[in-house]
């Protein structure tokens, strides 16, 4: 199957800092990436989903100027947490499509942010 | 709005017993895709299956089978001959169909606990 690839997979950043998690499909162009969040024991919260070369469309409550989508080519999106917090501690997932396989998506396996 | 629930939040059985995890979903469309995910302690997501709306036909994978009942709104999940590595969380998730690749709602997920 399709493989996405993330990195980091883990990363601790200090407080104020600006970390970045890339997204990246491997063998398929992905026209579409979802970028969703996990809090310890919970569920995947969808945080926006982004198509190439578009801009990025943010779920409610997502605040778009700290969590900064960039889908600038067929396999790559980044995710920036900008001035992050210890509450922006969780676990990203990213996910991929592709044109010609819409119902197919792929999931990365995760990258941990710390934030202390 | 669309809605997965599910009721179990954790599960704990004796090796080689059968479970059943629970899903209830809501939706408006007639079109919909249903999925199940085994969540392990890496973090990784591993893709377990996926029913379109029209289709209600029982599936069998292995000790993995699938009920998807319309009329009750569900789609559950029986391990037969539980083993430890089935130990992990279980998401139902819940797809709308579209022109475009969907984002797929989660539910709370259900940790399942196999003991030796």
């Amino acid at each position: 199957g399709a493989v996405v690839s993330q990195h980091p997979s883990r990363v601790i950043c200090k407080s104020g800092t600006s970390v970045k998690i890339e997204c990246r499909s491997l063998d398929f162009q992905a026209t579409t990436m979802f970028w969703y969040r996990q809090f310890p024991k919970k569920s995947l919260m969808l945080m926006a989903t982004s198509n190439e070369g578009s801009k990025a469309t943010y779920e409610q409550g997502v605040e778009k100027d700290k969590f900064l989508i960039n889908h600038a080519s067929l396999t790559l999106s980044t995710l920036t947490v900008t001035s992050a917090h210890p509450e922006d501690s969780s676990f990203y997932i990213c996910s991929a499509s592709s044109r010609q396989a819409l119902l197919e998506q792929y999931f990365g396996p995760g990258t941990r942010l710390t934030v202390t | 709005a669309q809605k997965v629930t599910q009721a179990q939040t954790e599960i704990s059985v004796v090796e080689k017993e059968d479970v059943t995890l629970d899903c209830v979903y809501e939706t408006r469309d007639t079109t919909y895709y249903l999925f199940w995910y085994k969540q392990p302690p890496s973090g990784e997501l591993v893709f377990l299956i996926r029913r379109n709306s029209f289709d209600e036909q029982n599936e069998i994978s292995g000790r993995y089978s699938w009920n998807f009942q319309k009329s009750t709104s569900s789609f559950n999940f029986t391990i037969t001959a539980s083993q430890v590595v089935d130990s992990a969380v279980y998401f139902c998730a819940l797809s709308e169909a579209g022109s475009s690749a969907s984002k797929i709602i989660f539910g709370s997920g259900t940790r399942l606990s196999i003991r030796p």
